[in-house]
């Protein structure tokens, strides 16, 4: 099946800094992306989709300047989380939505996950 | 997206079919029934899904009532790797590019004992 990569799978940083979060479809182009972000014992909580070579759209109440978005490739999406602070600390999981469909539908690949702790 | 609801935990012994529900009674003639599950600390992972007619794979069964207002997971033989949250969730498929999201809801915690 389709592979999405994430890098790093933990990270820690201090508050103040930026910090990049890598995403990587494997073996599939990705015209798609989605990045989530999960507190502890909560749902996943999508931030914002990306498409290749577009800016991406945030969801409500997600801030486009602190969390930057570039897709940059059919297999590469990155976010940026800026000056982050303790409150930024959560698992960060990027999906990767493949260019066909089939059967009248389509999956999406998610990956590993990231855990940002800001300290 | 229509909306899902799901019980909050579950167990199930180790070896036993787990069966999970899902209400989703808004559903449209469109929309497909997703599940996806989720071990601690990794990426969602895929299931199956299905519109209308029961579909079986490696994995499981999904179960989709004749009027699609609800659907049911099957694990046919649970092991303890089956301990996660399982989603389900209902979306429209697109064959056209401008991506619906996947919107998780809360899922439910299932718990395999030995």
């Amino acid at each position: 099946g389709a592979v999405v990569s994430q890098h790093p799978s933990r990270v820690i940083c201090k508050s103040g800094t930026s910090v990049k979060i890598e995403c990587r479809s494997l073996d599939f182009q990705a015209t798609t992306m989605f990045w989530y972000r999960q507190f502890p014992k909560q749902s996943l909580m999508l931030m914002a989709t990306s498409n290749e070579g577009s800016k991406a759209t945030y969801e409500q109440g997600v801030e486009k300047d602190k969390f930057l978005i570039n897709h940059a490739s059919l297999t590469l999406s990155t976010l940026t989380v800026t000056s982050a602070h303790p409150e930024d600390s959560s698992f960060y999981i990027c999906s990767a939505r493949g260019t066909g469909e089939t059967s009248g539908s389509y999956e999406q690949y998610f990956g590993p996950g990231t855990r940002l702790t800001v300290t | 997206d229509a909306k899902t609801t799901q019980p909050t935990s579950m167990d199930c012994a180790e070896g036993r079919a787990a069966n999970l529900p899902c209400n989703h009674s808004t559903i449209s003639g469109n929309e497909y029934v997703y599940w996806y599950r989720q071990i601690h600390s990794q990426g969602p992972q895929y299931i199956i899904h299905g519109l209308k007619n029961n579909e079986t794979n490696e994995m499981a069964s999904l179960i989709i009532t004749e009027d699609r207002k609800s659907s049911t997971l099957i694990l046919p033989h649970a092991t303890l790797r089956d301990t996660a949250v399982y989603y389900c969730i209902v979306r429209v498929a697109l064959l056209i590019q401008g991506a619906q999201k996947l919107v998780f809801g809360q899922g439910t915690r299932l718990t395999i004992n030995p």
